[in-house]
C-alpha cells in the first residue's frame, strides 16, 4: 500500500496567516492527490482533487500543487472557519490511502 | 441539492453482523462509482471499500476484505454495506462518498462493536 506522511501534525497560526501543509506519498502517484477539510463532529469536506483541480464551491484562498510524490495545500488569509484538521489522500492507485491528518490552531 | 445521508449504525456484539444504507438523492445514481470511509473515535480517516457505477468492480481495504461486502441498488438510489463478523477494531463512523473525488460526503453514522 502507499503511505501518506503528512508535515506538519500540528500547526499553530493567526487570522491572516498563510499556512502550507505538505503530504509525500511513498511512490509515485502521478496527480492523484485530495485533501480534505474536517471540523470536529463533523463529516470531511472535499477541497482539492487531482492535486489542484479545486472542488465545486470551495474559495480560492485554498490552492493544491505538486505531482510524484511531492504535494502541497496552501491556504491564505487564514479565517476563524478554516481552523480545522486536514487530510491529504492518494486516489491514484488502490486502496487508496490518507495522511495522518494536520491539526490547524489558532495561535 | 447532492446529498447522501446513511443510517443503519449501532451497538453491536463482536461477531456478530450490521448492515448499513446510503440514500442518495440529487443526482444521476448510476453514473457515480461510490466509497465507504471510517474513522475511529479519535482517529484518522480509513478507506474502506468502494463500488463501480455498474456494480461490476467492488474493492476492499485488507482490513474487511471477506468481511464486508458493498452493493448498490438502482431502483432505491442507495448504496449498502454489509459488515459480518465485526470486531471491536471495526468501532466508527462510518461515511459514503461519491466518486473518486469523494464529493459529497454523508454525515455519517456511528458502528460500536462491544461486548
Amino acid at each position: 500500500d502507499i503511505q501518506m506522511t503528512q508535515s506538519p501534525s500540528s500547526l499553530s497560526a493567526s487570522v491572516g496567516d498563510r499556512v502550507t501543509i505538505t503530504c509525500r506519498a511513498s511512490q509515485g502517484i502521478n496527480n492523484g492527490l485530495a485533501w480534505f477539510q474536517q471540523k470536529p463532529g463533523k463529516a470531511p469536506k472535499s477541497l482539492i482533487y487531482g492535486a489542484s483541480t479545486l472542488q465545486s464551491g470551495v474559495p480560492s484562498k485554498f490552492s493544491g500543487s505538486g505531482s510524484g510524490t511531492d504535494f502541497t495545500l496552501t491556504i491564505s488569509s487564514l479565517q476563524p472557519e478554516d481552523f480545522a484538521t486536514y487530510y491529504c489522500q492518494q486516489h491514484n492507485t488502490y486502496p487508496f490511502t490518507f495522511g495522518q491528518g494536520t491539526r490547524l490552531e489558532i495561535k | 441539492q447532492v446529498q447522501l445521508v446513511e443510517s443503519g449504525g449501532g451497538v453491536v456484539q463482536p461477531g456478530r453482523s450490521l448492515r448499513l444504507s446510503c440514500a442518495a438523492s440529487g443526482f444521476i445514481f448510476t453514473n457515480h462509482a461510490m466509497h465507504w470511509v471510517r474513522q475511529a473515535p479519535g482517529k484518522g480517516l480509513e478507506w474502506v471499500t468502494v463500488i463501480s457505477h455498474d456494480g461490476y468492480t467492488k474493492l476492499y481495504s485488507d482490513s474487511v476484505k471477506g468481511r464486508f461486502t458493498i452493493s448498490r441498488d438502482t431502483a432505491k438510489n442507495t448504496l449498502y454495506l454489509q459488515m459480518d463478523g465485526l470486531t471491536i477494531e471495526d468501532t466508527a463512523v462510518y461515511y459514503c462518498a461519491r466518486d473518486n473525488s469523494f464529493h459529497p460526503w454523508g454525515q455519517g453514522t456511528l458502528v460500536t462493536v462491544s461486548s
